[in-house]
């Protein structure tokens, strides 16, 4: 079974550069998250799919970040225009709807310089 | 609120050791506890979960962790160390409730001495 990939693995843009994310969840995976892990830290949960629905984004920082999964499937994140605090990992999650267990992706590592 | 508590940012032990990283949380209704290793430059990986079925769980490698709610504690340990067991373990809570989402702990970083 595939798991969850992300891409790219890594970018490095210039501040107030955009730059978006993929992600493409575990089959039949209905639940789709978007983390934010800086360095040295824990992930931070910034936005929960489930199908095409954000049923919590109350953590993304709505001013310059967007989320979109239109088809209930893949993911796009965006960050426009991006500052030097971006700088951090951006991990993708899944899981079944009323599953407990999330499955990570291996991340984007993104640096704004 | 839920709260995850990791006590020693790293961990150091000789090859063959015991592991233990320890784990407190703050729940205000049983959780559902997890460990996961990140190893450098990828994503995590689930090494146990608890779920209420047994208070010791064993997971992947070799590691398992005990449940024990009068403590809120929820460590992670290895009879014997290895060199591949060098990583970042980041231990978690969930509420399972309308937000299923994870809270996580600092991480521990874990280096194994030869």
């Amino acid at each position: 079974e595939a798991g969850v990939v992300q891409s790219p693995r890594y970018k490095i843009i210039e501040k107030k550069q955009p730059v978006a994310f993929w992600c493409n969840p575990i089959s039949g995976h209905n639940t789709l998250y978007w983390y934010l892990q800086n360095l040295g830290q824990g992930p931070e949960l910034l936005i929960r799919y489930e199908n095409e629905e954000a049923v919590d984004d109350s953590q993304l920082p709505k001013d310059r970040f967007s989320a979109e999964r239109l088809k209930g499937v893949d993911s796009t994140l965006k960050i426009q225009p991006a500052e030097l605090g971006d700088s951090a990992v951006y991990l993708c999650a899944s899981s079944t709807t009323q599953g407990t267990e999330q499955y990570f992706g291996p991340g984007t590592r993104l640096t704004v310089t | 609120a839920q709260s995850v508590t990791q006590l020693g940012s790293h961990v150091s032990v000789s090859e063959g050791a015991l592991v233990l990283l320890r784990c407190n949380y703050s729940s205000s209704v049983p959780p559902y506890l997890f460990w996961y290793v990140q190893y450098p430059n990828q994503g995590l990986q689930l090494l146990l979960k608890y779920t209420s079925a047994a208070t010791l769980v064993k997971g992947i490698n070799g590691f398992e962790a005990e449940f024990k709610k009068s403590e809120t504690s929820f460590h992670l340990t290895k009879p014997s160390a290895h060199m591949s067991d060098a990583a970042e373990y980041f231990c978690a809570v969930n509420d399972g409730g309308a937000t299923n989402k994870l809270i996580f702990g600092t991480g521990t970083l874990l280096a194994v001495q030869p």
